[in-house]
């Protein structure tokens, strides 16, 4: 049962350009999202989380989107650089019941950015 | 402040074998989860520990077990292993603080190959 679902295996930009990656969950009672970042054989690197009583956060080049009622986020990463190259995992958690704490994982982005 | 980190990177075993994954967390986080790669399934929840104990556990067969130390370093161990267990094993660690907003941090992993 995927809880968390990234439609689009993989995405091409141009340097300079906005990339926008999208997510989708499920499960109404997660109330945290984490980015991560995932270049091969390497473990995946925290980028930017949103907590669910926010719609929006920002850090630096990466901003987060929460649309709370389409169970919905996105990444927005501006400008996009050859360095941001990776797969982009999305996660969701909740903290009730039995899976408290456990990250839920979509199946990835492939994100390129091309120069 | 240093990282989560994994030993072995790397492990070759043969089918009906045993092996031990070692992890240690960064320095005051005392949860530690663990996570299976492969891909076809993407990042799966193997189970996560808070002061020494199993808090948390996903869909995984007996074979996968695990323990956490009072240093909150954590082993996980995986016997008669099997073709299918070939994957790359994250370990991730957290503060496990009160609050829900909990990062977890991802260890480089390490890559199992069974044969």
């Amino acid at each position: 049962d995927q809880q968390v679902k990234q439609n689009s295996p993989s995405l091409s930009v141009q340097e300079g350009r906005i990339s926008i990656l999208n997510c989708d969950y499920t499960n109404s009672m997660f109330d945290y999202f984490l980015w991560y970042k995932k270049y091969p054989a390497e473990g995946p690197t925290f980028l930017i989380s949103i907590s669910s009583i926010k719609d929006k956060n920002e850090d630096g080049r990466f901003t987060v989107f929460l649309n709370k009622s389409a169970k919905h986020l996105s990444l927005h990463i501006v400008p996009s650089q050859p360095g941001d190259s990776a797969v982009y995992f999305c996660a969701a958690r909740h903290d009730r019941g039995s899976t408290l704490g456990r990250l839920y994982f979509g199946r990835g982005t492939q994100l390129t950015v091309w120069p | 402040k240093a990282g989560v980190t994994q030993t072995p990177r790397y492990l070759i075993k043969t089918r009906g074998q045993q092996v031990t994954l070692s992890c240690s967390p960064i320095s005051g986080h005392r949860s530690v989860s663990w996570y299976q790669q492969t891909p076809g399934q993407g990042l799966q929840f193997l189970f996560e520990y808070f002061s020494e104990t199993q808090r948390n556990k996903g869909n995984f067969p007996g074979r996968f077990s695990g323990r956490q130390f009072s240093n909150s370093r954590s082993e996980m161990n995986v016997s008669t292993l099997e073709l299918g267990d070939s994957a790359l094993y994250l370990c991730a660690s957290s503060l496990r603080a009160t609050s829900s907003t909990d990062t977890q941090y991802f260890g480089p992993g390490t890559r199992l190959t069974v044969l």
